[in-house]
């Protein structure tokens, strides 16, 4: 089946705009993650959602960033204002349910860079 | 707090050699392990994984034992091939931990031949 998808794959845009990232996770998956993966770097938790609601928002590095999920399905990712700084590959996960052992599934990421 | 530590890369092999990535953790409760493998141009993918003490995860060749006396996951494969030239991440969630992933930094491995 089709796995978790990311649109678009790559994004510039100019320091101060506003950028919205796509994730679409597999079909039926209820748990929904959000990672962002600096050059040479693992990737680091930004957001999970379980179902429509986010269950955890801890990883999200300022208020310039918001995830939403309003139908349990398709999700976006946020950032306002962006900064040079936010530039890198922000990937998105999707698992079955939540849980410790769950397998989680990534997408291709979106690679955004910031000018 | 929680964390996990990767042996740095690159590593360079000849093809057929044995390879070995360690890997160690830190971590509240009892984590499951998860080796991830990114191959170049695609994205991650799951190559194992060991929810408890003692498991042995497999895939591939790959295998890695949740050894929790001495925390670590280290990943082995008895005869690397060009193919698997990757960066490879370990990652754990923990309990209590929301079901998020924390992932070391990855380590690239090239094999040549």
């Amino acid at each position: 089946g089709a796995g978790v998808s990311q649109t678009p794959s790559n994004k510039v845009t100019e320091k101060g705009k506003y950028v919205e990232l796509r994730c679409d996770p597999i079909s039926g998956h209820t748990a929904l993650y959000w990672y962002r993966q600096s050059l040479g770097q693992g990737p680091e938790f930004l957001i999970y959602f379980q179902g429509t609601g986010a269950a955890d928002d801890s990883g999200l590095p300022n208020d310039r960033f918001f995830a939403v999920r309003p139908e349990g399905s398709v999700s976006t990712l946020k950032i306002q204002r962006t900064e040079r700084g936010d530039s890198a590959v922000y990937l998105c996960a999707s698992s079955p349910r939540a849980g410790v052992g769950e397998t989680q599934y990534f997408g291709p990421g979106t690679r955004l860079l910031v000018l | 707090g929680n964390s996990v530590t990767q042996m740095e890369g690159p590593v360079t092999l000849s093809e057929e050699a044995f390879l070995t990535i360690n890997c160690t953790y830190t971590a509240t409760g009892y984590p499951s392990l998860f080796w991830y493998v990114q191959y170049p141009g695609e994205g991650l993918q799951l190559l194992l994984k060991a929810t408890k003490a003692d498991d042995k995860g497999s895939n591939k060749g790959f295998e890695a034992t949740y050894r929790k006396e001495t925390t670590s996951f280290h990943l082995e494969k008895g005869s690397v091939q060009v193919s698997d030239s990757a960066v490879y991440f370990c990652a754990l969630i923990y309990t209590g931990g929301g079901n998020k992933l924390t992932f070391g930094t990855g380590t690239q491995l090239k094999v040549e031949l």
